[in-house]
């Protein structure tokens, strides 16, 4: 069974500094997503992966796929606090219908 | 509109009660799926649509829960004997292909809270 997980779940950093969300899964995948949640607000799609080396960048994010190592990593660079959310990736496999998401990162950036 | 809508955003329900989720998908996506998230949770897999079809309803946690996309748009799901860990946010998402084509990028509905006493 495809499992996701996510570290660190929580993260607490200054405005300014660079920090990395790191994304493992378990089985071969061929999709890899990242969402922004802001509390009780719905899902926004952030990136999508759909091959190994695959580099994305939106602002101050920057998304890599591993297909290899099972790794996706989501790479914040001189951080807001405007990105203060909850941070998901989620996976699906060839074949299937399901996604699978980790089980978060809760990003707190501090002025 | 243009997003993926749902109602109603809030329900509350005694213990036994049924009760109805509607989601308006974006028109002309083929794929609707729906979500559960707990409090504090990533969204879990209920069930997957391709236009009418229901093709993965594996996420489904018990026969009291049923989904429905008659004519391929606007999709329903269904709790039976409402229980109170049925509590959670109920979020549906579309998306413009059938899921094997691969690339998909979802868009969610902002979710009906459902509280179950």
């Amino acid at each position: 069974e495809l499992k996701v997980e996510q570290n660190p779940l929580f993260l607490s950093m200054q405005e300014g500094k660079n920090y990395t969300i790191y994304c493992n899964y378990s089985t071969t995948s061929d999709r890899l997503y990242w969402y922004r949640q802001d509390p009780g607000k719905s899902l926004e799609s952030l990136f999508v992966l759909l091959s190994n080396g695959a580099v994305k960048q939106e602002g101050r994010l920057m998304a890599s796929l591993d297909t290899k190592a099972r790794l996706s990593t989501l790479h914040i660079t001189a951080a807001v606090h405007d990105l203060s959310a909850t941070y998901f990736c989620a996976v699906a496999t060839s074949g299937t219908y399901k996604y699978i998401f980790g089980t978060g990162t809760r990003l707190k950036v501090l002025a | 509109g243009a997003g993926v809508s749902q109602s109603p955003r809030y329900k509350v329900a005694k213990r036994g009660q049924d009760v109805a989720l509607r989601c308006d998908p974006i028109s002309g996506h083929v794929s609707l799926f729906w979500y559960q998230q707990a409090l504090g949770q990533g969204p879990e897999f209920l069930t997957y649509f391709q236009n009418e079809a229901q093709l993965d309803k594996s996420g489904l946690p018990s026969d009291r829960f049923f989904a429905e996309r008659p004519e391929g748009s606007v999709s329903t799901l269904k709790i039976q004997r409402t229980q109170q860990e049925d509590s959670a946010v109920y979020l549906c998402a579309s998306s413009l292909r059938s899921q094997r084509s691969g690339g998909n990028e979802q868009f969610f509905g902002p979710g009906t809270r459902l509280t179950v006493l």
